[in-house]
């Protein structure tokens, strides 16, 4: 159980394309999703949390209108990078809590999505 | 800013053997320290969560401690398999409902 699916798996394209990028829960529901970014050699670092029907939450230095999340569903989160360019070439994967999305729960991480902008 | 580190970075052993990693995390505001397990070509898979001082979990033939005071948590795995092989994060929960994660350990059993 607690199946995340991420698609796509990976992308190259040419600098100025939008993508975008499906996180499902496919056998739980999740208030809550969670968006890293990861890039050589470094940790998972947050960049938002996504929450149902409301706004997502932005960490600081991260660009709202560049990383555009949608949670339109209990099952669904999406993520568009828009207007992508080298520099946002990176590993982007995404999670999700169970029920109400308490910390201490583990998260539940799709397979990841390699992203180069050439 | 919160820093979450592991050590060593990278680990190499032969099957059978025992193994250990570290994780230390700020012992301030202190509510979650999260195991996960990361093969490569998969998504990372949870291990263990652990909230209370003292708490030692265990999944098989893997099992980790916690200690909030000094801020530090310890996996170890024993009689380590080449199916043990993966990289090995942790993260810490504080007074959001936010992960931070370390850069993780990785761990390479050779048969």
């Amino acid at each position: 159980g607690a199946v995340v699916s991420q698609h796509p798996s990976r992308v190259i394209c040419k600098s100025g394309t939008s993508v975008k990028i499906e996180c499902r829960s496919l056998d739980f529901q999740a208030t809550t999703m969670f968006w890293y970014r990861q890039f050589p050699k470094q940790s998972l670092m947050l960049m938002a949390t996504s929450n149902e029907g409301s706004k997502a939450t932005y960490e600081q230095g991260v660009e709202k209108d560049k990383f555009l999340i949608n949670h339109a569903s209990l099952t669904l989160s999406t993520l568009t990078v828009t207007s992508a360019h080298p520099e946002d070439s990176s590993f982007y994967i995404c999670s999700a809590v169970q029920g109400a999305g308490d910390r201490n729960q583990p998260q539940h991480f799709g397979d990841g999505t390699r992203l180069s902008i050439l | 800013i919160l820093n979450v580190e592991q050590s060593p970075q990278s680990l190499h052993v032969q099957e059978g053997d025992s193994t250990n990693f570290t994780c230390s995390f700020p012992s301030s505001n202190f509510y979650a320290l999260h195991w996960y397990r990361w093969e490569t070509a998969k998504s990372p898979e949870a291990l263990f969560v652990m909230t209370l001082n003292g708490d030692e979990k265990k999944k098989g033939q893997i099992s980790a401690t916690l200690n909030t005071k000094e801020g530090y948590s310890y996996l170890y795995i024993k009689g380590s398999q080449p199916e043990d092989s993966a990289t090995y994060l942790c993260a810490f929960s504080g007074a959001t409902n936010k992960l931070i994660f370390g850069t993780g350990t990785l761990l390479a059993v050779q048969p």
